[in-house]
């Protein structure tokens, strides 16, 4: 069965300073996709960015980035220029092609100004 | 294009009654699923609805059982509630072809008392 972790619980960072979450899983597939959503208070599931396992490049949207490294099963999210707007719950998750998510415990960011 | 809408927004239930939360996917998609979301934690997959059949199914007790319309709106129902349903419920909508990206409703807020 599929696993994800994250090992922070909380985490905070200044205001235009960069800050990193970290994700690992755990999977015998070859195909997949991970995916960092945010959860504002707001509770909206917002999807960040997505990565799919065949592809080596590290996707970006803008401010986020990602780490993907697949050998060692670590999809790490760096958020750059952080934005009090940031300030959410961060969810890592994995997905097999058109099955269900697997959530991590989630990383409480806060941007303090 | 509307996204995925959920209703309603909040409710409260007394502990022994039965729910039933709605669901409409994003435009075009045609896969539902439904995740419960406890105060504190990740979302966790209750189940999958693909041409009105329950495709596949997490580790929730019979007590949670859905339906899918021909339309791909979606109905999650709970019977005898328990303190412990007390959670959001999430609804999130695909199409099966692409399968690869998920879009998340805004959640019904359950209250069990």
């Amino acid at each position: 069965a599929q696993t994800v972790t994250q090992s922070q619980p909380e985490m905070s960072v200044q205001e235009a300073e960069t800050v990193t979450l970290s994700c690992t899983y755990d999977t015998s597939e070859s195909n997949y996709y991970l995916f960092w959503y945010k959860q504002p208070p707001s509770r909206q599931m917002i999807l960040v960015i997505r990565q799919e396992a065949y592809k080596q490049q590290n996707a970006t949207e803008n401010r986020f980035s990602v780490n993907f490294q697949k050998a060692a099963k670590s999809f790490s999210l760096k958020i750059s220029d952080s934005q009090l707007g940031d300030t959410a719950m961060y969810f890592c998750a994995f997905m097999m092609s058109a099955d269900k998510v697997i959530f991590g415990p989630g990383t409480s960011l806060s941007v303090i100004p | 294009d509307a996204g995925v809408t959920q209703s309603p927004t909040h409710l409260i239930k007394t502990r022994g009654q039965q729910v039933t939360l709605r669901c409409s996917p994003k435009s075009g998609h045609d896969t539902v699923s439904w995740y419960q979301q406890a105060l504190g934690q990740g979302p966790q997959f209750i189940f999958q609805y693909y041409e009105e059949e329950e495709r596949q199914r997490g580790n929730f007790p019979d007590r949670f059982s859905g339906h899918q319309f021909p339309n791909y709106s979606s109905e999650l129902n709970v019977n005898a509630l328990l303190l412990g349903d007390s959670a959001l419920y999430l609804c999130a909508s695909s199409l099966a072809a692409s399968g690869n990206t998920i879009y998340f409703g805004e959640g019904s807020w359950l209250t069990v008392v």
